[in-house]
């Protein structure tokens, strides 16, 4: 079965530093993944997805890399802000329809 | 992507009640999907809900304690029955798009059982 594991548990910078979550997933043969911003108590919102077959997304300060082979993947925010502080979910999609998630990663960006 | 309208927003519950989740999605979709996240934990899938059918329910999920409807292609129900407070949990459903690669997310319901 398919295990996600997410390191570190929680994290805090200042603000504006460049920071990195790291997502690592036991089973090579993924569809995707995708990395998701839950605010407490609410739903997830999805920030990236990145298709097995690419290396990387970007969208606006924030960069996802997939590295299938080793199971990895990295979510790289640039310039952290206040409004960064979340828990950050990765999840991948091995079959049709079944997501396998993360426990997250709980930033906390201090002003 | 997927705009997903989830009520109610939270709700505090006596246990032994029952509570009903309603999704209703923006566009047709073939599948929902019902998730709970308890305390400090991470997403578990309830079932999926197929309309027309009987929804698919994950192991350790039974439909006499979280029966689902699935009327029509944008809307679902999930129901929490006979509550307990291990059953306080962040009720979420998702639907996949884009060929269904891509899952999206209601705003959740927050469930506290006393």
């Amino acid at each position: 079965k398919q295990e996600v594991t997410q390191i570190p548990a929680a994290l805090s910078v200042p603000e504006g530093e460049n920071l990195v979550l790291n997502c690592s997933f036991t089973d090579s043969a993924i569809y995707n993944l995708q990395w998701f911003r839950q605010d407490p108590g609410k739903g997830l919102t999805s920030l990236l997805l990145i298709q097995s077959s690419q290396r990387e997304q970007t969208s606006g300060r924030l960069n996802a890399s997939l590295d299938k082979s080793s199971g990895r993947s990295t979510l790289y925010i640039a310039a952290s802000q206040p409004g960064d502080s979340a828990t950050y979910l990765c999840a991948v999609k091995t079959g049709a329809n079944n997501l396998f998630f993360g426990t997250g990663t709980r930033l906390t960006v201090i002003p | 992507s997927a705009v997903i309208s989830q009520k109610p927003s939270r709700d505090i519950c006596q246990r032994g009640t029952s509570l009903t989740i309603q999704c209703q999605v923006d566009s047709q979709v073939t599948m929902m999907f019902w998730y709970r996240q308890q305390p400090g934990q991470s997403l578990t899938l309830i079932a999926t809900a197929n309309q027309g059918s009987e929804a698919t329910y994950e192991s350790g999920f039974v439909i006499d304690k979280f029966p689902i409807s699935r009327p029509n292609l944008t809307f679902s129900t999930l129901t929490v029955s006979n509550m307990s407070p291990e059953d306080s949990s962040i009720y979420l459903c998702s639907v996949l798009q884009g060929g269904g690669t891509e899952a999206f997310f209601g705003q959740g319901t927050r469930l506290t059982v006393v």
